[in-house]
């Protein structure tokens, strides 16, 4: 079946170390998203990439879809605390009706100040 | 807007006993899903409605039932609680349409089966 790996599973930073999370699927994928969740919270939408090599940008946050679409990334410019939480990647699941998202297990970013 | 709301936040059950956990979005939008977070795991779905009067079974379904009460109105219930279903449980809604399929996650509900 369709899987979704995300490393590293945890990552620890120092506040202005750079961050990257990366997102490995087993099949070609149509788009991606990514979802923020803070400590205690609920996962917010952050973005949602669908081109081939598309690169977007939100202020230090760089996300990249691979150009073979199987893969995918985001880098933190300059950590900081506000940039704690887990992040996760979740492409469609085409196993599902009218494509689910399938949600890789997430990397969990701490950030020292 | 009040988005999607979930309660009850917090409860605590013992090992047999029922309860259902209730989710309302007000965002017009057309499918809920309901899943479950537990460490390590990721989310991992339990059960969707694509459209009011429809529901379907996701990765884990065995020991719930849900039940799309209208276009809003999403609930999902534990008949007979076990203490592996112990875990985080969100509730989410989505406009399924071309260019729009962005979730929008309620706050939670922590669920302790003892």
């Amino acid at each position: 079946g369709q899987q979704v790996m995300q490393i590293p599973q945890y990552q620890h930073v120092q506040e202005g170390e750079d961050f990257t999370t990366y997102c490995n699927s087993s099949t070609t994928l149509s788009n991606i998203q990514w979802y923020k969740q803070r400590p205690g919270g609920h996962p917010v939408f952050l973005i949602q990439l669908v081109k081939s090599g598309e690169v977007k940008k939100q202020k230090r946050l760089t996300f990249q879809f691979g150009e073979a679409k199987k893969n995918s990334s985001l880098h933190i410019t300059a950590t900081q605390t506000t940039d704690v939480g887990t992040y996760f990647c979740a492409p469609p699941n085409y196993g599902g009706s009218q494509g689910n998202l399938i949600f890789g297990k997430g990397t969990k970013l701490s950030v020292k100040p | 807007n009040a988005g999607v709301t979930q309660t009850p936040k917090f409860q605590v059950l013992k090992t047999g006993q029922s309860m259902t956990l209730q989710c309302a979005q007000d965002m017009n939008h057309n499918s809920m899903y309901w899943y479950r977070q537990d460490p390590g795991m990721g989310l991992r779905l339990i059960y969707y409605s694509a459209s009011e009067g429809t529901t379907d079974k996701g990765e884990v379904p065995n020991g719930y039932n849900v039940s799309r009460l209208n276009k809003r109105e999403f609930s999902l219930r534990l008949e007979s609680a076990a203490p592996s279903q112990t875990s985080v449980y969100f509730c989410a809604s989505r406009l399924y349409r071309a260019g729009a399929n962005v979730l929008t996650f309620g706050a939670g509900s922590r669920l302790t089966v003892l």
